[in-house]
């Protein structure tokens, strides 16, 4: 079956760096592109960035450039580079499989807190 | 495209129906898919491409619209239907865009 399971969070101060992976199970992991969705405490879901199969990269605008996502194949994990980190940006961090469909994988979240 | 959802809190009664509502702020023909998030939890696909239950999900939940104006209905509440739900836009694909979504809360 497939899992997804993320780590690397953590507590950080501001401006420094973190970064999460997300190792895969259950599918092919090269065929698929994979995302990463952020949740604030007590807030709603927030789309982070894509990385298709071939290692082309999408990114919710409002992030800046701060964020940089991309992946091992041979390994079968997905990262997450967050540089420049601020309190805003506390959050859970999942990765998922959206495929179209019934295909469609969640983690169970890394909870990442921005802190001094 | 911006997804908007009302109301942002439902009360209702187990075994009442709730009907939320999800509106695009563009066209987005049919790509529009309904999760229910419970406490501590990830979200579950509930409803895909606007009308299509998703595996294992029960009769009770439906969902309907096309082009911007989108709602799920909860026929008959269940104490675990109790919970947050997020529509989500995938016409923009790969670019996702969530909703604020709706609390559907125990009257």
């Amino acid at each position: 079956q497939v899992q997804l399971v993320e780590s690397g969070g953590g507590v950080v101060q501001p401006g420094r760096s973190l970064r999460l992976s997300c190792t895969a199970s259950g599918f092919t992991f090269s065929s698929y592109g994979l995302h990463w969705v952020r949740q604030a405490p007590g807030k709603g879901l927030e789309w982070v960035a894509v990385i298709s199969n071939d290692g082309r990269q999408k990114y919710n605008e409002d992030l800046k450039g701060r964020f940089t996502v991309s992946r091992d194949n041979a390994k079968n994990t997905l990262y997450l580079q967050m540089d420049s980190l601020r309190i805003e940006d506390t959050a859970v961090y999942y990765c998922a499989n959206f495929q179209g469909g019934n295909f469609d994988y969640w983690g169970q979240g890394t909870l990442v807190i921005v802190s001094s | 495209i911006v997804l908007t959802q009302s109301p942002a809190t439902l009360s209702v009664s187990p075994g009442g129906r709730a009907t939320l509502s999800c509106r695009a702020s563009q066209s987005i023909s049919s790509y529009l898919n309904w999760y229910q998030q419970k406490p501590g939890q990830a979200p579950r696909l509930l409803i895909y491409e606007a009308s299509n239950r998703a595996t294992g999900i029960p009769a009770r939940f439906s969902g309907s619209g096309s082009g911007t104006d989108f709602t799920l209905t909860i026929s008959s509440l269940e104490p675990e239907d109790f919970a947050v739900y997020y529509c989500q836009q995938r016409s923009s694909w790969p670019l996702l865009t969530f909703g604020p979504g709706t609390k559907v809360e125990i009257k």
